[in-house]
């Protein structure tokens, strides 16, 4: 099974920072990468896809980037709504298998 | 536009069986695979298996092998995850989700509560 690591696992930010969160696979997994956004009590929204395409009404402040085993999602200038807890997701090959998730909070 | 809508929160004993529901609307049913992933409370997400609505084929993670089915109705375009031999570590909310290219989850299911106690 390809072994999904993201960090950090959590971190604080404010309002208006960039932040950036990393995803490595234990094997290559070309682009076969996706990021999802989960908020407390609402189940996962899919936020890039193929490593660096961006979902269909996902904000441009979100991006992505990588490809073989080291990945990024980069948030441009934090707003409210992007408090959550980001999941990476590889579907190079089943099992799928999902990182254990970054919470961002406020600082 | 696309909809998963899930069965209600089930409360069950340890060793029993539980079968959730997942009504897809908004799309051809047998056009996509849809999969189910779970999470336990204050966990991360853990990916169950598949099913393929339009040939009924389905594939499951090995740690569930001989405990899942996924089934579905085309007639009413609704898949089914059914889970025996309940333990208290099943406790979780399972999620449908609708495959698109990539192995990319776009629409998930509001997901359903199941508790396991003894």
């Amino acid at each position: 099974d390809i072994q999904m690591t993201q960090s950090p696992s959590s971190l604080s930010a404010s309002v208006g920072d960039r932040v950036t969160v990393t995803c490595r696979a234990s094997h290559s997994i070309n682009s076969y990468l996706n990021w999802y956004q989960q908020k407390p009590g609402k189940a996962p929204k899919l936020l890039i896809y193929a490593a660096s395409s961006l979902e269909s009404g996902v904000p441009s402040r979100f991006s992505g980037s990588g490809s073989g085993t080291d990945f990024t999602l980069s948030i441009s200038s934090l707003q409210p709504e992007d408090f959550a807890t980001y999941y990476c997701q590889q579907s190079y090959s089943t099992p799928y298998t999902f990182g254990q998730g970054t919470k961002l909070g406020i600082k | 536009q696309v909809q998963l809508v899930q069965s209600g929160a089930e409360v069950k004993k340890t060793g029993a069986s539980v079968k959730v529901s997942c009504k897809a609307s908004g799309y051809t049913f047998t056009g996509h695979y849809l999969h189910w992933v779970r999470q336990a409370p204050g966990q991360g997400l853990e990916w169950m298996g598949w099913i393929n609505p339009s040939s009924g084929a389905s594939n499951y993670v090995q740690k569930f092998q001989g405990r899942v089915a996924m089934t579905r109705d085309t007639s009413i375009t609704t898949a089914y995850m059914e889970l025996s031999g309940l333990r208290s570590d099943d406790t979780a909310i399972y999620y449908c989700a609708r495959l698109i290219s990539m192995g990319t989850f776009d629409y998930w299911g509001q997901g359903t509560l199941v508790t396991v106690s003894s």
